[in-house]
C-alpha cells in the first residue's frame, strides 16, 4: 500500500533558525496536504499542493510539491516559539478517498 | 457552525468492555473519517465514509466498527477493548476535496 516517510522525526531550533521537514511518498500523489497539530490539540490544515513543482507561501512558511508528484518539504523562516508543534504530510492517491498521513516531524523551538 | 465534535473527551475501560465514541459534524461534510493517534506517532486511517449509508476499512479496522446513517453522525464502535487500543481516537470530515477538519478527539485508556 502507500506509504508516506517524513523526515526528521524531531527537531530542536532555537528562535530565529529556520526550520524544514521533508515528505516523499512511495506512489504518486494526486495531491498533498500539510496539517500543524500543537500539543494536547488535534491536526489543523495549513495548505494543499496539486500542481507538479507547485510552490505556496504563507507568511513565514513555504510549501513545495515535487516534479514526480512523490515529495514535498515544509520550510519555516526565523522560527518562533508559536510554530512549537508537529508538522504533517498527507497524501492523497488518485483513487482519492484516502489520506495516508507522515509520521509528523515535532518542531521544538528554544527562545 | 460548531464543526466536528467528538464525545466523550477521555474514556478509561477494561479489557473486554465495550464503547461507543460519537462523531457528530454540522457543515454537511459528505466525507467522514475516523483515526488513531498512538503518542508520538502518525495517524492511522481506522474506517471512513464517502455518505450516507457508505462505509469502508481503512489502514487499521480490527477491532471497531461504524455505521453512518445519517450525512451528520459517524459513530466508532469498539466492540472487547484490549490494551493495544489505547490511544487518541480523532474524526474528521471533508466536502469533496481539500482540507480535512478535525474533532477535537477523544483518549482512551483500556486497563
Amino acid at each position: 500500500g502507500q506509504q508516506v516517510m517524513q523526515i526528521p522525526q524531531y527537531q530542536h531550533v532555537q528562535e530565529g533558525e529556520d526550520f524544514t521537514t521533508y515528505c516523499n511518498s512511495s506512489t504518486t500523489l494526486s495531491n498533498i496536504q500539510w496539517y500543524k497539530q500543537r500539543p494536547g490539540g488535534h491536526p489543523v490544515f495549513l495548505i494543499q499542493l496539486v500542481k507538479s513543482g507547485e510552490v505556496k507561501k504563507q507568511k513565514r512558511l513555504t510549501f513545495q510539491f515535487g516534479e514526480a508528484k512523490k515529495n514535498s518539504s515544509l520550510h519555516i523562516t526565523a522560527t518562533q516559539t508559536t510554530d512549537v508543534g508537529t508538522y504533517f504530510c498527507a497524501g492523497r492517491n488518485n483513487a482519492g478517498n484516502m489520506l495516508t498521513f507522515g509520521g509528523g516531524t515535532r518542531l521544538m523551538v528554544k527562545p | 457552525n460548531a464543526g466536528v465534535t467528538q464525545t466523550p473527551k477521555f474514556r478509561i475501560l477494561k479489557i473486554g468492555q465495550s464503547m461507543t465514541l460519537q462523531c457528530t459534524q454540522d457543515m454537511n461534510h459528505n466525507y467522514m473519517y475516523w483515526y488513531r493517534q498512538d503518542p508520538g506517532m502518525g495517524l492511522k486511517l481506522i474506517y471512513y465514509s464517502v455518505g450516507a449509508g457508505i462505509t469502508d476499512k481503512g489502514e487499521v479496522p480490527n477491532g471497531y466498527n461504524v455505521s453512518r446513517s445519517t450525512t451528520e453522525d459517524f459513530p466508532l464502535r469498539l466492540e472487547l477493548a484490549a490494551p493495544s487500543q489505547t490511544s487518541v481516537y480523532f474524526c474528521a470530515s471533508r466536502p469533496g476535496q481539500g482540507a480535512q477538519y478535525f474533532g477535537p478527539g477523544t483518549r482512551l485508556l483500556v486497563l
